[in-house]
C-alpha cells in the first residue's frame, strides 16, 4: 500500500526561526512529489519536485527530494506568523491518484 | 489556481438522510477526486473520476458514490449521512497531461455536519 509519512506532526517555533520539514514515501510507481501549504481553506501549491538533488526555491522556502532514499525536506527560512499552516506533503503514482501524507501543523509565535 | 468552485459550502444534515456536494470546474481538467479531510488522517480520497463516466474508489469509498455526467461537473452523494461522515470534503482536479508530473488543485472545501 502506498504511503507518505510526515514529520514533525506538530511544530512551534518563534518568528525568525528556520524550520525543516520532512517527507518520506513508500509508493509502487514514483512520479513526483508536491509539497502544499493549507492555512485556513484549501491547500495552495509550492513545489513540485521530479528528480533528485534539484533545490527548488521560492523566496524563504526551499525544498528538495531524494529519490534513492525516498524522502523530501522542506525548508523555511527566517519564519514569520503568516507562514503557520499545515504543511501537506503528496506524491504522485501514476495512478491518476495523489497519495497524501498527514501534514505538518507549523506555528509560529511572535 | 483552476477555477473550482463546491457547493454547498456548509451544510448541516440529519443522520439518514441522502445529502449531494456538487464540485463544478472551468478549467477542463480530465481528473477530479473528492477528498475527506479529518484530524489525525489527512487528505483521504473518496473517489475519483478520470473522465465523464469513468470513475473508481478510493481508500475511503465506503458510504459514498459519485457521478460525472458532464467533464467540469463531479458529484459526491452520501446516500444516508452518518456522524462518521462529518468531515471537509475537498474537491480537486489534475490536467493529467505532465509528462514529467502535474499538479493537483483544490476547491475551498464543503463543511459537512451530520447529526
Amino acid at each position: 500500500e502506498d504511503k507518505v509519512v510526515q514529520s514533525p506532526l506538530s511544530l512551534v517555533v518563534h518568528e525568525g526561526d528556520t524550520v525543516t520539514l520532512n517527507c518520506s514515501y513508500e509508493v509502487t510507481n514514483f512520479r513526483s512529489l508536491l509539497w502544499y501549504k493549507q492555512e485556513k481553506k484549501a491547500p495552495t501549491f509550492l513545489f513540485m519536485l521530479t528528480s533528485s538533488g534539484i533545490e527548488k526555491k521560492s523566496g524563504r522556502l526551499s525544498s528538495i527530494l531524494d529519490k534513492k532514499e525516498l524522502f523530501s525536506i522542506l525548508n523555511i527560512t527566517a519564519t514569520q506568523t503568516g507562514d503557520s499552516a499545515i504543511y501537506l506533503c503528496a506524491v504522485d503514482n501514476y495512478g491518476q491518484n495523489f497519495v497524501f501524507g498527514p501534514g505538518t501543523r507549523l506555528s509560529v509565535l511572535p | 489556481d483552476a477555477g473550482i468552485t463546491q457547493s454547498p459550502r456548509h451544510k448541516v444534515t440529519e443522520t439518514g438522510t441522502p445529502v449531494t456536494l456538487r464540485c463544478h470546474q472551468t478549467e477542463n481538467h480530465r481528473y477530479m477526486y473528492w477528498y475527506r479531510q479529518d484530524p489525525g488522517h489527512g487528505l483521504r480520497l473518496i473517489h475519483y473520476s478520470y473522465g465523464v463516466k469513468d470513475t473508481d474508489k478510493g481508500e475511503v469509498s465506503d458510504g459514498y458514490s459519485v457521478s460525472r455526467s458532464k467533464t467540469e461537473d463531479f458529484l459526491l452523494t452520501l446516500e444516508s449521512a452518518t456522524s462518521s461522515q462529518t468531515s471537509v470534503y475537498f474537491c480537486a482536479t489534475s490536467g493529467g497531461q505532465g509528462v514529467r508530473g502535474n499538479t493537483i488543485y483544490f476547491g475551498e472545501g464543503s463543511w459537512l455536519t451530520v447529526v
